[in-house]
């Protein structure tokens, strides 16, 4: 595909299930960024994938987040005992390089957790 | 405090019109600075990117600009059309940061007959 791809588009689960989405890069960016957008809130970083690198997981906001990079191409962003407050939009990104350079965002999964 | 502030929170014009959006930072040392526009339901798409020592930089209608002295930016929107209607977020990259972005709250645009 040309862009950055994510799914689902839309997710409701209820409080306490576990949630996985996908997010599939642009072919050939070797970076890949996972962002949160809560109502009314500017983006927050979760965790940032560069290569073989170990990742930047230090926007993770508890150990009910987890992310996966495989094979440096599609990413999994896990959430564990899903709570309300998890309920935003979840945004994957991806870069040519890790230098800072253009991210090229997907349209985001909204998740609601009921 | 938000490290990136943005103003006006919200805004309405008619078709045709210019407007103006402001952008306040703290964070530094400041790497690169970012203008994104935001549809509804869809991700951020990158309008502008400009370096500390840039001053200006346009991309068709719109022209962004900044001061790294006062930490200011604004984007400039001229001769608005409908589908200009869309949130303005201002991004700004720190050096040495890695690779995370600073993000404001966005001014929510929308642009009427």
């Amino acid at each position: 595909g040309a862009g950055v791809s994510q799914s689902p588009s839309n997710k409701v689960t209820e409080k306490g299930k576990d949630v996985e989405l996908r997010c599939d890069p642009i072919s050939g960016h070797t970076a890949l960024y996972w962002y949160r957008q809560s109502l009314g809130q500017g983006l927050e970083f979760l965790i940032y994938f560069q290569g073989n690198s170990a990742p930047d997981k230090s926007g993770l906001p508890s150990d009910r987040f987890s992310a996966e990079r495989t094979g440096g191409s599609v990413s999994t962003l896990t959430i564990q005992r899903t709570q309300q407050e998890d309920s935003a939009v979840y945004l994957c990104a991806s870069s040519l390089g890790g230098g800072g350079g253009e991210q090229y965002f997907g349209p985001g999964t909204r998740l609601t957790v009921t | 405090k938000n490290q990136v502030e943005q103003s006006p929170q919200s805004l309405i014009i008619l078709e045709g019109k210019n407007c103006t959006l402001q952008c306040n930072y703290t964070v530094s040392p400041f790497s690169n600075l970012r203008w994104y526009k935001q549809d509804t339901g869809r991700g951020p798409v990158s309008l502008t990117i400009m370096t500390f020592s840039e001053n200006t930089k346009s991309n068709g209608r719109y022209t962004a600009t900044l001061d790294a002295d006062t930490k200011q930016s604004s984007l400039h929107i001229t001769a608005s059309q409908l589908s200009d209607s869309a949130s303005y977020i201002c991004v700004v990259k720190l050096t040495g940061g890695g690779n995370k972005l600073t993000f404001g709250t966005g001014t929510q645009l929308k642009v009427e007959l």
